[in-house]
Parts: structure tokens; sequence; C-alpha cells
């Protein structure tokens, strides 16, 4: 039971280059959501999709873009990356409903811009 | 706005220590409260979870009580093992009502058991 996977686990740019991290999830889930990790800040909301075809700004989105084409696959993109954008970047997946429903992490990706 | 602080780290403890990490959280309403694991190398796992006022959640020998009077969750193990070493996340869900699970983490806590 593969969860969800994040490629690539480490990647290094140059500013002003651009990239693609994939996430994939096997559970059906139909929210999935991209999260950076820095120290002493936690984690923040990148972006995030309630659906198929659906995105959504979270708490820090500018630089960032995402597309949600199929159901179990969520891509976060940099256009052009700068160094502020250095971070471990987790996705995550959950299912619906209202209430409570734990989130399901990747084990990361370290991204280091140069 | 809403937020979540937590004891500042690392901390260090010899196995069977007592452990507390503090969390205190501002928030309008009701949130849910989480307390998420991380262990090295991985992503990171909900470890305990409360949704209103008095609730205790607990697992793995771990718990946490949703006090809303001083706005708290701490986390708490009677006997902390070398396994346990991990850094822990506070988060809260803003509107438990909502389907997607936005939280806010805070900080996260480095936990270091010695043997």
């Amino acid at each position: 039971n593969a969860g969800v996977t994040q490629t690539p686990k480490f990647r290094v740019l140059k500013t002003g280059q651009s990239m693609t991290l994939l996430c994939a999830q096997d559970m059906n889930h139909e929210y999935m959501y991209w999260y950076r990790q820095d120290p002493g800040m936690g984690l923040r909301l990148i972006h995030y999709s309630v659906g198929e075809g659906t995105t959504a700004k979270g708490e820090v989105p500018d630089g960032y873009n995402v597309s949600r084409l199929k159901k179990q696959n969520f891509l976060l993109g940099l256009e052009s990356a700068a160094p502020s954008q250095t971070s471990v970047y987790f996705c995550a997946s959950s299912s619906p409903g209202q209430g409570v429903s734990p989130l399901h992490f990747g084990n990361g990706t370290r991204l280091t811009v140069t | 706005g809403n937020s979540v602080t937590q004891m500042e780290g690392p901390v260090t403890l010899s196995e069977e220590a007592f452990l507390t990490i503090n969390c205190t959280y501002t928030a309008t309403g009701y949130p849910s409260l989480f307390w998420y694991v991380q262990y090295p190398g991985e992503g990171l796992q909900l470890l305990l979870k409360a949704t209103k006022a008095d609730d205790k959640g607990s697992n793995k020998g771990f718990e946490a009580t949703y006090r809303k009077e001083t706005t708290s969750f701490h986390l708490e193990k009677g006997s902390v093992q070398v396994s346990d070493s991990a850094v822990y996340f506070c988060a809260l869900k803003r509107d438990p009502f909502q389907g997607a699970q936005k939280l806010v983490f805070g900080q996260g806590t480095r936990l270091t058991i010695n043997p």
C-alpha cells in the first residue's frame, strides 16, 4: 500500500529555473494539499484541491502553481525558482466529508534553490 | 487570526521520563485540535485528535486534553521510549464543518530520548 508518493525526493535548482513536483495517491482521496516546511515555522499550506479539476489558494500561494488533472495526482509547479523557495515540500491527501479526517502525508521533497 | 504556539525545543529526556509538550492556540469559534508526529525521513502522521472542549485524545500512550478555558492542548506521556524520538506538531482546524483539512500548524518540537 503506497499511500502518498512524492517525486523527486531531492532537487537543486538555480534561481530562475522551473520545475514540477509530482504527488500521487492511491487511496481514492478527494482532497489533496501541498505544504511547505521551514525551520521554526511548522508547515504552511500552499495550495489545495477538493476534487479533480479544482484548485484553491492556501496561506502562501505566491510563486507556485498547481494542477489536478487526475484525481490521484496533484502537481506543484515553480515557474521561476527563488532562494526563498528553498524548503521541504509535503503533499498530503484526505477523504471527504465534514468533521475530522486525517491527513496522509508523503515523505517530502527537499528543494534547494541557489 | 488563528495560530498555534508550541513550546520551543529541542527537548531531550531519558528513557522512562515523563513528557509534556505545551501547545496553546488562538482561534475563533470551536476548532478541532491535533497532534501530528514526524519520524526521521518520513512525512507527518496523525497521533491524536480532539474535536470539542474537554475531549481527551489518546494513542500509543500519548494523551492530550482540549482545554477551552486555557486554549491549550498539551501533549503528555507517562514513560517515553527511545522510539518516541521525533518532531511533534500541534495543529488546529479552523472550521470543523469544512470538508477540506486546512490545518494551521505550530512550529514543531523536536524530542530526543536517550537510553
